[in-house]
């Protein structure tokens, strides 16, 4: 059985660097074609993908947040790590990962229940 | 603003048919499969289809797909009340190093 939990700080200040940690089981990031992403959504609006880690550590971002965004993985905890640094009011939202299903990237088959960070002073 | 352009909302009665759309760019959907999710409110969201046409395990075979050039839709035949929620397509974009766009999402309304 596949799970993921997402974890992290509830309220970060403005300017403050986010960290969420996405814990998993029931797969290994270190098999061939595994990939995890992160996903957000500010309340009331859409998805919106952030950035995913391969098996190999390949690491992709979105293009508007690229400069922001750091990707990990620790296989032997079963970990990918998330941050985000230089957070604004803006970036409050409920983040997200999840595992792909299929070839794409973007079949992502398994998601955790999102943990909700909110910026504020 | 989304990649990947949709609807702000659509309404059926039950037992209708209904799609939504899916426009984007010869970057995204114009070469890549499109996958469709459904979020109801308040739960994470549920991958619907993938590979263009699959549905992962336990998805209704109410559910379809179809894509024509830059463009998709999906399909939910026999409407019920319980599909009232947010649809949204995804895809691998491959511009800028490769990365996922989403669309802004679909509000199903079950009348």
């Amino acid at each position: 059985q596949i799970t993921l939990k997402e974890s992290g700080p509830t309220l970060v200040k403005p300017t403050q660097t986010l960290t969420v940690t996405c814990t998993f089981s029931g797969f290994s990031l270190s098999t061939d074609g595994v990939s995890v992403a992160w996903i957000r959504q500010p309340p009331g609006k859409a998805l919106e993908w952030l950035a995913l880690i391969y098996w190999n550590d390949d690491q992709r971002y979105s293009p508007s947040l690229k400069n922001r965004l750091t990707i990990t993985k620790d296989t032997s905890k079963n970990q990918v790590v998330l941050t985000m640094t230089n957070m604004d009011p803006v970036d409050t939202a409920t983040y997200y990962c999840a595992k792909r299903l299929a070839s794409s990237s973007a079949s992502l088959g398994y998601w955790g229940q999102g943990t909700l960070v909110t910026v504020s002073s | 603003q989304s990649v990947l352009t949709q609807p702000p909302s659509a309404s059926g009665t039950p037992g209708q048919r209904v799609t939504i759309s899916c426009s984007g760019s010869s970057s995204n959907v114009g070469s890549n499969d499109v996958n469709w999710y459904q979020q109801v409110p308040g739960t994470a969201p549920k991958l619907l289809i993938y590979s263009q046409s699959q549905r992962p395990s336990g998805v209704s075979d109410r559910f379809s797909a179809s894509k024509s050039g830059t463009s998709a839709s999906l399909g939910i035949s026999e409407l019920r009340s319980e599909d009232e929620a947010v649809y949204y397509c995804a895809v691998w974009d491959d511009s800028l190093d490769g990365h996922v766009v989403f669309g802004g999402g679909t509000k199903l309304t079950v009348l």
